[in-house]
């Protein structure tokens, strides 16, 4: 079953303009982390955020801000004004207890390619 | 601080061959893991070594391998090659194990299988 859902595969905007990445996670823990990651085009993913699950604190960081909502097991990625150097695919990410003690599963999510038009 | 590398970034191989890969972490980083990236599939854990033990482990066949050597740096092993195993294979590492690591990850290495 897919515990990490990054609905939309493609999104391509004009430059300036605010994207919203969605991310839905499935788990049964109450302990759990969840990450953003940007792999540009040289392949390397670059770690952005992350977050408790007991912290739903929304966060800000330039152009980009995240929205972490527990009711509706959301944590979604908003980049304003966003520029051609955005284009990239963005992963979410899940970390979570495994079910051997002391071990742990990092699940990532499809990834959203985005496509940033000048 | 110098990154994650990984070596080779290319490689050909033909069915039924085996391969290596190396992952070098970034200095001080102890836990070493490996996905596996595919356009169909995305990115899948492969398995996670920390302190020269595997501590995770995803749900690959026995013919992918790792191990980690004293010094941290990593090395997986693919036996008999399928074409299915035609991917991007990404190392990343982070300074301990756990749930809440954040991943520093190489460029990877491309393998295709002919």
């Amino acid at each position: 079953a897919q515990k990490v859902t990054q609905a939309q595969t493609e999104i391509s905007v004009v430059e300036k303009e605010d994207v919203t990445l969605d991310c839905v996670y499935e788990t049964r823990d109450t302990t759990y982390y969840l990450f953003w990651y940007k792999q540009p085009p040289s392949g390397e993913l670059v770690f952005l955020i992350r977050r408790n699950s007991f912290d739903e604190q929304n966060e800000i960081s330039g152009r980009y801000s995240w929205n972490f909502q527990k009711s509706t097991s959301s944590f979604n990625f908003t980049i304003t004004a966003s520029q051609v150097v955005d284009s990239a695919v963005y992963f979410c990410a899940l970390s979570e207890e495994s079910w051997v003690p002391g071990t742990y599963k990092y699940i990532f999510g499809t990834g959203t390619r985005l496509k940033v038009l000048a | 601080k110098a990154g994650v590398t990984q070596t080779p970034r290319y490689l050909i191989k033909t069915r039924g061959q085996q391969v290596t890969l190396s992952c070098s972490p970034i200095s001080g980083h102890r836990s070493v893991s490996w996905y596996q990236q595919t356009p169909g599939q995305g990115l899948q854990f492969l398995f996670e070594y920390f302190s020269e033990t595997q501590r995770n482990k995803g749900n690959f066949p026995g013919r992918f391998s790792g191990r980690q050597f004293s010094n941290s740096r990593s090395e997986m092993n693919v036996s008999t090659l399928e074409l299915g195993d035609s991917a991007l294979y990404l190392c990343a590492s982070s300074f301990r194990t756990g749930t809440y690591n954040e991943q520093f990850f190489g460029p990877g290495t491309r393998l295709t299988v002919l």
